[in-house]
């Protein structure tokens, strides 16, 4: 198993370009999530999917969307980026308890 | 309000010198506590689950225990490729069905040879 990927592994954006970062499992979990980590910071949690069709907010959801329309995948689109956005951007999966993440997207915004 | 809180926030040992990682919670409900390591420009990886008080895990070096208020990661006889960032998250039981963690800031161990 290939577990959590993502892609692309390095990013630089202009001030309000958009794009999508890609999130793919194959653990056939039903749980997606998306952290941002800043340096000396916690992780924190963008969005998350319970299952296919259904997503919600975590605690930093302004300026970003998801979507789930498979089990497997779970990609994360930034709209309109702005340097508050530049972190490091992981994504994970579970079944129900411990979480499985993938190697990190780093974004620059500039 | 749910929080986990790790210390210290560095921590640098010689090689040899055995520490404990300390992680602090208040959370109502506890369904799962979980250790991670995390090394430089990498996803953090999944090391211990931990689900009662008394409980205890063991993995090399490394031991994870848990009371009511706190988890210990225990480091015995620390090697330079034991350094990196450890982190700490809890999952309460309001997060049953969408399997949320809350995580601290973590821990960056530092041991030198």
């Amino acid at each position: 198993n290939a577990g959590v990927t993502q892609t692309p592994k390095f990013r630089i954006l202009k001030i309000g370009q958009s794009m999508t970062l890609q999130c793919t499992q194959d653990m056939n979990h039903n749980y997606m999530y998306w952290y941002r980590q800043d340096p000396g910071m916690g992780l924190k949690l963008i969005y998350y999917s319970v299952g296919a069709g259904i997503t919600d907010k975590g605690e930093v959801p302004n300026g970003y969307n998801v979507s789930r329309s498979t089990t497997e995948d779970f990609p994360l689109r930034l709209e309109l980026a702005a340097p508050s956005q530049t972190s490091v951007y992981f994504c994970a999966s579970s079944y129900s308890g411990e979480q499985y993440f993938g190697p990190g997207t780093r974004l620059t915004v500039t | 309000e749910d929080q986990v809180t790790q210390s210290p926030e560095a921590l640098r040992l010689q090689e040899g010198e055995s520490s404990s990682l300390n992680c602090s919670y208040t959370v109502s409900g506890l369904r799962g506590l979980f250790w991670y390591r995390q090394d430089p420009g990498k996803g953090p990886e999944f090391l211990f689950t931990l689900y009662s008080a008394g409980e205890e895990k063991e993995k090399e070096r490394l031991k994870a225990t848990l009371t009511k208020k706190e988890s210990f990661l225990h480091i015995t006889a620390p090697k330079p490729e034991d350094s990196a960032t450890y982190l700490c998250a809890v999952q309460a039981g309001s997060s049953s069905n969408t399997g949320k963690l809350i995580f601290g800031q973590g821990t960056t161990l530092q041991v030198k040879p």
